[in-house]
């Protein structure tokens, strides 16, 4: 079954404390994205990955990390998380007709 | 980026067919147009998508005018199950970009 999985799926966590949230996908998909939900901004791109050691920035990339050092996993790194970087996140994985998404990470940054 | 506008939200009744434009003046030209479903807290889930004229599939037709800046998703006879956030993404490369969507509430 075609799927991609992120961990983990809550987190509460406080100002400057380093976190990662994970994401693998089961499909050998060379593209992978990153996107934040904000209400009432729909989803805004963090970071992509064309393949393995290639990423770029999207909308937003400020604040966050990626790597790439394997084709089925793309974590999200997030150096010094404030409380504006609460918020939905979504991995992604594959291209367009084939884009599929994980479940969704929720952080909270108090 | 092309950017996209599209309503904030809809209100239809089962059975109906409902029409959700989306505005993409600035699409380029080798942009296609994509429309992804969202339910609350689950990621978006690919719908359909076109370059040009008319795309129809199991669940969904897309319109698209000549000019292009412009499309419109037509999902017919909606049930209640079709209560979603639908988004119109141009692009289709490296970078996507989803707008706030249109909610979409489909009543008994």
């Amino acid at each position: 079954e075609a799927q991609v999985t992120q961990n983990p799926r809550y987190l509460i966590t406080v100002t400057g404390k380093k976190l990662t949230v994970t994401c693998s996908q089961n499909m050998n998909h060379e593209y992978m994205s990153w996107y934040r939900q904000d209400p009432g901004l729909g989803l805004r791109q963090i970071y992509y990955s064309m393949n393995v050691e290639v990423t770029d920035k999207g909308d937003v990339p400020e604040g966050y990390k990626v790597s790439r050092k394997e084709k089925r996993n793309f974590p999200l790194i997030l150096e010094s998380p404030s409380p504006n970087q609460t918020s939905l996140y979504f991995c992604g994985s594959g291209l367009t007709d084939t884009q599929y998404f994980g479940p969704g990470t929720r952080l909270t940054v108090l | 980026l092309a950017k996209t506008t599209q309503p904030i939200s809809m209100d239809s009744y089962e059975g109906q067919e409902v029409n959700i434009t989306c505005s993409h003046n600035n699409i380029a030209t080798n942009d296609y147009i994509t429309w992804y479903q969202q339910f609350p807290s689950q990621g978006p889930r690919f719908i359909i998508q076109g370059y040009k004229t008319k795309v129809t599939n199991e669940v969904a037709s897309l319109f698209i005018p000549a000019d292009r800046k412009s499309s419109t998703l037509s999902l017919p006879r909606v049930s209640l199950s079709d209560t979603a956030v639908y988004y119109c993404l141009v692009g289709g490369t490296l970078r996507f970009y989803f707008g706030s969507g249109t909610k979409l509430n489909v009543k008994p």
